[in-house]
């Protein structure tokens, strides 16, 4: 069984942040929080991880709760192409993802 | 640089026929995963591999599902005897091992196996 819980589906405007939501409230010490994303019929695409601190990179940031709890991955410009399901994913990095069932957003022109 | 590349992209197949599925990954890449997609579903883990060594294969279904990685590099995932639950997107991932404590997998673009 996946160790993380989103919502199915949210929708959110062109332009504005898109903030997705993940609780893993079971996650131990050593593991990391991963974000993919998978656009129709393509692969799953790697966004940004992180283990305690805040993460920023060129697609996303990724805020992580103090007790490592819950975790939010933000969008901060949502366009069309932004469009996919989004997983978030709690492993200890060096092996095997175990998916849930994600989060389809949808930007909305 | 060129990324995950697996073919065919779609492959149709008759009840019972055997089907293989190939993954190139990144180059130097040591760590090789296979995932099944069923639809509406997220990946699920089949198998991995680092460098030719098979260290999990504990998500195959079945003992029709075969893998291999003979050299190190590309892997070719076998279904003997294809049933009609087999149809799925079937995904191929590699990373790299850094030695750093976490690294990302990437994916290639997956096949997708029907059986009629």
């Amino acid at each position: 069984d996946a160790k993380t819980t989103q919502p199915t589906s949210m929708d959110c405007a062109e332009g504005r942040a898109a903030n997705l939501p993940c609780n893993h409230s079971t996650i131990s010490g050593n593991e990391y929080v991963y974000w993919y994303r998978q656009i129709h019929s393509q692969g799953p695409q790697y966004i940004i991880h992180g283990l305690k601190n805040n993460e920023t990179n060129e697609m996303a940031s990724l805020i992580i709760t103090e007790d490592r709890k819950s975790s939010t991955l933000i969008l901060p410009h949502a366009t069309l192409r932004d469009t996919a399901v989004y997983y978030c994913i709690v492993t200890s990095g060096t092996y095997k993802y175990i998916f849930g069932t994600g989060t389809r957003l949808k930007v909305l022109a | 640089g060129a990324g995950v590349s697996q073919s065919p992209r779609y492959k149709v197949a008759k009840r019972g026929q055997d089907v293989a599925l190939r993954c190139d990954p990144i180059s130097g890449h040591v760590s090789l995963f296979w995932y099944q997609q069923a639809l509406g579903q997220g990946p699920e883990f089949l198998t991995y591999f680092q460098n030719e060594a098979q260290l999990d294969k504990s998500g195959l279904p079945s003992d029709r599902f075969f893998a291999e990685r003979p050299e190190g590099s590309v892997s070719t995932l076998k279904i003997q005897r294809t049933q009609q639950e087999d149809s799925a997107v079937y995904l191929c991932a590699s990373s790299q091992q850094t030695g750093a404590s976490s690294y990302e997998q990437y994916f290639g673009p997956g096949t997708r196996l029907t059986v009629t």
